[in-house]
């Protein structure tokens, strides 16, 4: 079953404005990871951030994680055309089973 | 990281007839894999753990008997869809742990489209 619910659905940006999306989770969890899909292929892991983090970084990516609201976000900064993609949260509360969220579509124009 | 494999990435085939899609690790030695299955728009849904060895876990609603899994070697596990149907068309994908991280990585994915 799904995890919860990510917003916005779709979102579009001309290219090297930033990208925020959000990820709600129902359940307590160990770490919460963020994973990239272009468009008909596997995903890419992005960024994993753990329950006792609040913040982290990596190049342009920026996770936060709040987990007494369960939220987390993504920012992407200084977007690029080649950062069109569809992007998931993924919650793993044990056995390191991965409970996608419903993802982001961005769409990133020149 | 680990490099992970799928074939065929696409496959058209009839309904009623049983369709094998492989899942392999090419440079690390698996004990667990992942299958997951993705609509279109929509996000991945985990069907069933793959345990090298022994029987597969599956996720509740996702029938055993229609998705057969097989882990025989540390490097590949096999999914069959068996008596396909129509609404079995979708995009199916494994992944792998590696060690004691919770990173998955994940295959290119196969299609499957039934007629």
């Amino acid at each position: 079953s799904q995890q919860g619910e990510e917003d916005p659905q779709a979102l579009s940006i001309q290219e090297g404005e930033n990208a925020t999306m959000n990820c709600s989770y129902k359940t307590s969890i160990n770490n919460l990871q963020w994973y990239r899909q272009n468009s008909g292929r596997g995903l890419v892991h992005l960024i994993l951030i753990r329950s006792n983090e609040r913040e982290k970084h990596s190049g342009r990516l920026r996770v936060t994680l709040d987990t007494s609201k369960k939220s987390s976000s993504l920012l992407i900064t200084a977007s690029r055309a080649a950062d069109t993609a569809s992007y998931f949260c993924a919650t793993s509360g044990g056995y390191n089973k991965l409970i996608f969220g419903a993802g982001t579509r961005l769409a990133v124009h020149p | 990281g680990a490099v992970v494999s799928q074939h065929p990435s696409r496959v058209i085939c009839k309904s009623g007839t049983s369709v094998k899609i492989e899942c392999r690790s090419l440079d690390f030695q698996a004990t667990t894999m992942f299958w997951y299955r993705q609509f279109p728009k929509q996000s991945l849904m985990l069907m069933a753990t793959s345990n090298e060895g022994s029987k597969a876990t599956y996720e509740q609603g996702v029938e055993k008997d229609k998705f057969l899994i097989n882990h025989a070697s540390l490097t590949l596990s096999t999914l069959t869809v068996t008596s396909a149907h129509p609404e079995d068309s979708s995009f199916y994908i494994c992944s792998v742990n590696v060690g004691q991280t919770y990173e998955q990585y994940f295959g290119p994915g196969t299609r499957l489209t039934v007629t």
